[in-house]
């Protein structure tokens, strides 16, 4: 069963850099048929595609957020990783990564999310 | 880039039929696909592909597609049914994902 679970600090002080990592674990990140995402929710607000993407480094980016946001993956590890740079309060959220089909785009198992509070 | 545009909430009692709307362009090209989200918890795939209901989905979920609109019917709601629901789609190249901004599902 493949399980993803992300780590990482779960308060950054605004305007620092929100670092995640996902960790993919019972099935390979280097998978021709998927992409890895990620995906944030404001608390009480709704879902968010932050960006995507592929083992061989290929990245797609939410163009709302393209200017702030890098995604990595180390194979090596089976993760792959977030950062979004000069945060402000409005990037307080829940964030989850998730795998993403190829042919039918969706997300089809999600990590169980991770709250991050940005806040001086 | 595009939207996907659901209303914010819907309300039923038990053992009625919910219908829950999205619509946007990419819609007439693309598929939607549908997610149903429970308080505190990660979103769980409902439909793909429209119509399709992935393995361990209750019979009650369905989804149809008329042009510009998608529509994923409820029927039969039960009290666990009550949830926020959301839309997704992507673009022609399947690299850019969106999502509706959810509806609230209350089950009266």
């Amino acid at each position: 069963q493949l399980q993803l679970q992300e780590s990482g600090p779960g308060l950054v002080k605004p305007p620092e850099t929100l670092s995640l990592t996902c960790t993919v674990s019972g099935g390979s990140i280097s998978s021709r048929n998927y992409y890895w995402g990620w995906i944030r929710q404001p608390p009480g607000k709704g879902l968010e595609w932050i960006g995507s993407i592929y083992y061989s480094g290929n990245t797609y980016y939410n163009p709302s957020l393209k200017s702030r946001v890098t995604i990595s993956v180390d194979t090596s590890k089976n993760q792959f990783s977030l950062k979004l740079s000069s945060v402000t309060a409005a990037d307080t959220a829940v964030y989850y990564c998730a795998r993403l089909t190829t042919v039918i785009p969706h997300f089809d198992y999600w990590g169980q999310g991770t709250l991050v509070t940005v806040s001086s | 880039s595009y939207e996907l545009t659901q209303p914010p909430s819907v309300s039923v009692s038990p053992g009625q039929t919910a219908r829950i709307t999205c619509s946007g362009d990419a819609l007439s090209k693309q598929y939607a696909y549908w997610y149903q989200q429970k308080p505190g918890q990660a979103p769980v795939l409902v439909i793909y592909k429209d119509s399709e209901r992935p393995s361990g989905i209750p019979e009650r979920f369905s989804g149809s597609s008329s042009g510009t609109t998608v529509t994923l019917t409820i029927s039969g709601v039960q009290a666990e049914d009550e949830a926020d629901y959301y839309c997704q789609s992507a673009d022609s190249s399947g690299t850019s994902v969106v999502f509706g901004g959810g509806t609230k599902l209350t089950v009266l």
